[in-house]
């Protein structure tokens, strides 16, 4: 079974520096790899997702990820911090062709100060 | 029309009680989930229907009895609740089951059993 982890439960940067949100995957197979956000009180929202095409993906709101297969990472960064930024982010991954068994981390709570 | 619409927002329940929570979606999505997420954790998959069947139930206690009545929208009826289901309730729904679908998710129904 697949599964990540997130490293960091909490990360605070200040407005206008990189933000970078740390996740490992384990799969048996090549994997898809996702990043959601989350505000308070809401559902959670696609940033970007991995889905074995280029390795660098670029998402919604300046934020990107690179897949990297040597190290089982799939980092989550954006150049600059907004303040709109602060949410709680979940890496996730799931694997095979027709298996829906997503597998969300633990999250990462992103603080951003001005 | 990109939203899943949970209904209602907000439920709070005594242990005899019997509700249902509502989910709706006009997106043409034949896949749909129900997610359970406690505070300060990640979201752990529920159901799932494919094309308006049960494709997964994960070992979920039966006083959760989900209901697909049509492709639009997906019920979970509530019987004989505990205190600890107390949490956020998240419906979400994609294209089609498949692990490189992305996932729509609502806004939840912030559940309180008392």
């Amino acid at each position: 079974a697949q599964s990540v982890t997130q490293l960091g439960s909490h990360v605070s940067v200040s407005e206008g520096a990189l933000v970078l949100l740390r996740c490992n995957y384990s799969s048996s197979v090549p994997p898809y790899l996702f990043w959601y956000v989350q505000y308070p009180n809401q559902g959670l929202q696609l940033l970007l997702k991995y889905t074995s095409a280029a390795t660098l993906v670029k998402g919604i709101n300046g934020f990107e990820a690179e897949f990297k297969k040597s190290e089982t990472s799939f980092h989550l960064t954006k150049p600059s911090a907004h303040m709109s930024d602060a949410a709680e982010y979940f890496c996730a991954v799931s694997a095979g062709e027709n298996n829906n068994d997503m597998r969300f981390g633990a999250g990462t709570r992103l603080t951003v100060k001005p | 029309d990109t939203e899943v619409t949970q209904t209602p927002k907000h439920l709070v329940m005594g242990m005899t009680n019997k509700k249902s929570l509502k989910c709706e979606q006009h997106m043409g999505h034949r896949a749909m989930y129900w997610y359970k997420q406690k505070a300060k954790k990640p979201p752990e998959l529920m159901f799932v229907y494919s094309y308006e069947k049960l494709s997964i139930n994960e070992s979920v206690p039966s006083r959760f009895s989900p209901e697909c009545p049509n492709s639009s929208l997906l019920n979970l009826h509530l019987h004989a609740l505990q205190p600890e289901d107390s949490a956020l309730y998240l419906c979400a729904s994609s294209q089609i089951e498949g692990a490189r679908e992305k996932l729509f998710f609502g806004s939840g129904t912030q559940l309180s059993v008392l």
